[in-house]
């Protein structure tokens, strides 16, 4: 189906664990984000993408790697989770950006709860 | 990056006009308004923008006042599914970041 998927949509891992959290978009989308969601919290930018090969950071990158050699998909690796990256985490994609000032809305993936022990 | 300050919840009663501020005072001359909407635990979802215009969709109206220190959006009739967290975000000039503030809790009362 089109659209953009994350998985896993649930995930439970213990300290120190890697864990990669998949998003996977179907419009050939340029840009691509992640964000994480804290109980209490708005949407905070971990990274993002403008094309493949071309990752930068956002608000909270530290503990967090990222890597995109294909448009469509984007995961985001946590290399030793701690239990502070607990959270509901969002993939999102969006198409070219037209310049400064432009719009550009961002469609959202249905998240992912990830939960470190 | 301009921020937003937004009132942490506001309810409305089912079938009035919801009226949820917003407050960008920073906020550079060639930077939109954005507004999104989570529904419970879903991924936002985009709602309307706007730069200096007043704009209108089928969703709903976004009055941006003539300095551009503010904003109001408006939901016409509000239904019990607008139920949601509101998000008016500044959208940065370079790249294609947003960056999301707390948001407004939006309860609609039947």
């Amino acid at each position: 189906d089109a659209g953009i998927t994350q998985s896993p949509r649930y995930k439970i891992t213990e300290t120190g664990r890697q864990v990669t959290l998949m998003c996977h978009q179907t419009w050939s989308h340029s840009y691509m984000f992640w964000y994480r969601q804290d109980l209490g919290h708005g949407l905070r930018l971990i990274y993002y993408s403008a094309a493949a090969d071309i990752t930068d950071k956002g608000e909270v990158p530290d503990g967090y790697v990222v890597s995109r050699s294909k448009t469509e998909n984007f995961p985001l690796t946590l290399e030793s989770a701690t239990r502070s990256q607990t959270s509901v985490y969002f993939c999102a994609s969006s198409g070219l950006a037209g310049g400064p000032g432009s719009y550009n809305e961002q469609f959202f993936g249905p998240g992912t709860r990830l939960t470190v022990l | 990056d301009a921020k937003t300050t937004q009132p942490p919840s506001m309810d409305c009663a089912e079938g009035r006009a919801a009226n949820l501020p917003c407050n960008h005072s920073t906020i550079s001359g060639n930077e939109y308004v954005y507004w999104y909407r989570q529904i419970h635990s879903q991924g936002p979802q985009y709602i309307i923008h706007g730069l200096k215009n007043n704009e209108t969709n089928e969703m709903a109206s976004l009055i941006i006042t003539e300095d551009r220190k503010s904003s109001t959006l408006t939901l016409p009739h509000a239904t019990l599914r607008d139920t949601a967290v509101y998000y008016c975000i500044v959208r940065v000039p370079t790249g294609n970041q947003f960056y999301f503030g707390t948001g407004t809790s939006l309860t609609v009362i039947p």
